[in-house]
């Protein structure tokens, strides 16, 4: 069955770098674009960016741009984000999740999310 | 304030048929694909709807989704206790070149 596993998170003050990681099984790995979406305590989830399923092509929602870095490794089924520069305002649980080919957008399966706090 | 418009709450009784509002506009729900999440508390966002209308394997067939020009609505007729949850819709804004979710929904059972 489709499984996205997180690791990561956790407690980083404001300024210092982070980085998630999210392990696929279940699936042909590289042929699913993979997004990256949060929500912070007590918010609705915001998109933070996805990859395309070649890791050719990556964007990232306004927020983030310019901080955060989205990569993938086909060839371990990993897709990992690389949040520099964090805020207090960062401080959200994070999701990976599968977007399949065609699918106009469709998270069809999502991780189990992760928890960052931004905090001196 | 997000560029998808959903009403904050809604809520029903036991059976009863309520409908969850998405507004957008012609760069988002009017020429995208819209879905629609619920997201239980203290679980992960689950996909209720896909492609403005369609209902994923599992998913009971109480949830419809619809589309209209700029707006979107989903649907929960026979409304159960466990129905109560955050429901998001979400679309691609090919404009700002980014997935947009609405603010969610909370709805209650009462």
């Amino acid at each position: 069955q489709v499984q996205l596993v997180q690791s990561g998170g956790g407690v980083v003050q404001p300024g210092r770098s982070l980085r998630l990681s999210c392990a696929a099984s279940g699936f042909t790995f590289n042929t699913h674009a993979m997004h990256w979406v949060r929500q912070a305590p007590g918010k609705g989830l915001e998109w933070v960016g996805f990859i395309w399923y070649d890791g050719s092509n990556k964007v990232y929602g306004a927020s983030v741009k310019g901080r955060f870095t989205i990569s993938r490794d086909n060839s371990k089924n990993t897709v990992d984000l690389q949040m520099n520069s964090l805020r207090a305002e960062d401080t959200a649980v994070y999701y990976c999740a599968r977007d399949p080919p065609h699918s106009g957008f469709r998270l069809d399966h999502w991780g189990q999310g992760t928890l960052v706090t931004v905090s001196s | 304030q997000s560029v998808l418009t959903q009403p904050p709450s809604a809520s029903g009784t036991p059976g009863q048929r309520v409908t969850i509002s998405c507004s957008g506009s012609s760069s988002n729900i009017g020429s995208q694909i819209v879905n629609w999440y619920q997201h239980l508390p203290g679980t992960t966002p689950k996909l209720l709807i896909h492609t403005d209308n369609q209902r994923p394997s599992g998913v009971p067939d109480r949830f419809s989704g619809s589309k209209s020009g700029t707006s979107a609505s989903l649907a929960i007729s026979g409304l159960q206790s466990e129905d109560e949850a955050v429901y998001y819709c979400s679309a691609w804004d090919d404009r700002l070149n980014a997935l947009l979710f609405g603010g969610g929904t909370k709805l209650t059972v009462l």
